[in-house]
This record gives C-alpha cells, structure tokens and sequence, in this order.
C-alpha cells in the first residue's frame, strides 16, 4: 500500500521560506509517476501547487512559479517544496499526492500557519 | 489558469441522486478527458472517487458516476446516503503537467 506522509514546521514567519517534506512509502518514487503538492486555506477550496517527475522534471502552478521550488530525493524516496517570501495568505493544509492522470495516493496534509 | 466553476452547496434526501456540475474551458475540461472527483470529509484528506472522466476505483460505490459534455463535467451520486454528506472537488488537466481544481461543493444529506 502506497503511503505519504508530510512533515516540517508547522509554523512560518511571514517573508520566511516554508519548507515540507513529503516521506513516500510502499512504493519508490525512482520506478515513475509525477509528484505533487497541493494546498487549501482553511475553509477554502483545493489548489495544485506543483508536481515533480522521478527524473527531476518540475511544474509549477503559474500563480506560484516565481515562489516555489520542488525537489526530489530518490534516495530518501522522498520530495520536498520549498516556497519563499510567505505571506498569511500561505496559511493551508498542505498535502502530497502521487500524480497519474490524477491524484491518487494522498498524505494526511499538514497544517502550516504563517504569522509572526 | 483559473478554477474550475463549481455550485457552493448542493443538497437532497436520503436514496435520492444528485449532481454536481464542473464548468472548465476549452483548454481543461474540454481538450481532455482527464477530469477526477475527490470526497473530503471535515478534517480530512481527499479521496478520489471518479478518474478519466467516469472511471471508478476500486472499492468506490457504484452509486457513483461521472460524465462530460463538453467544457462541463458533472459527478452524480445516486441513492444518497448520510456518509456522503462531504465536500467534493473536480480536477481537471490543463496541458503541460499542469492541473487546476474546482472551488468545491459542499453536499448536505437532509
């Protein structure tokens, strides 16, 4: 059974960079499919952030292009997202995700709150 | 890119089906077939129900079905059960590995 899991502060400082890290298990990342992250401010909808292929290939979400920035770790089998310059507007649940032609494998999310 | 038009709320009783629409452009919903449903109830991770359109995954009800017709996609959950009372979300490709979902519809079994 494929299993993410999120991990990282769960508190950011506004102008800081917020930093997740997404720990994949039961399946390893190397053998293929795209990567992604995807956010929801409390009590608001879904937004996809950004997905990385197992090769290092990345995409982003054009709203937050200029901010964002997605790793992978083949041999960790585990991807990251980093995103800079955090406003309160970044507050969200951030969850990772295995891409296909959707998502199906999601981590639990994480709550990532941005405030001084 | 921007999101995907979904109704804020809609409702209905228990055994009867709903739909829940999800409006795109030519450039999402329209040029593929690639639009998924996802299930999240409060405080929880999204679960997908519907993939490509009108597939279901395995152990999904099939009292759930999905269908497109044009830029507009729709998810119809028949013979309505209290556990389906949940938010629902479309997903739909946008063409260069890129995604976009919709606003989201929150559903309440009377």
């Amino acid at each position: 059974q494929v299993q993410l899991q999120e991990s990282g502060p769960g508190l950011v400082k506004p102008s800081e960079t917020l930093s997740l890290t997404c720990a994949v298990s039961g399946y390893s990342i190397s053998s293929g499919y795209y990567w992604g992250w995807i956010r929801q401010p409390p009590g608001k909808g879904l937004e996809w952030i950004g997905s990385i292929y197992h090769s290092g290939s990345t995409y982003y979400n054009p709203s937050l292009k200029s901010r964002v920035t997605i790793s992978v770790d083949t041999s960790k089998n585990q991807f990251s997202l980093k995103l800079s310059s955090v406003t309160a507007a970044d507050t969200a649940v951030y969850y990772c995700a295995r891409v296909r032609d959707y998502f199906d494998y999601w981590g639990q999310g994480t709550l990532v709150t941005v405030s001084s | 890119q921007s999101a995907l038009t979904q109704p804020a709320s809609v409702s209905g009783s228990p055994g009867q089906s709903i739909t829940i629409s999800c409006t795109g452009t030519s450039s999402d919903v329209g040029s593929y077939n690639l639009v998924s449903w996802y299930q999240q109830h409060p405080g929880k991770a999204p679960k997908l129900m519907i993939y490509e359109g009108s597939k279901r995954p395995s152990g999904v009800s099939n009292r759930f079905s999905g269908s497109k017709s044009g830029n507009t996609a729709s998810l119809t959950i028949s013979g309505l059960q209290a556990e389906d009372e949940a938010d629902y979300y479309c997903c739909s490709y946008a063409g260069s590995s890129h995604w976009v979902f919709g606003g989201g519809t929150k559903l309440t079994v009377l």
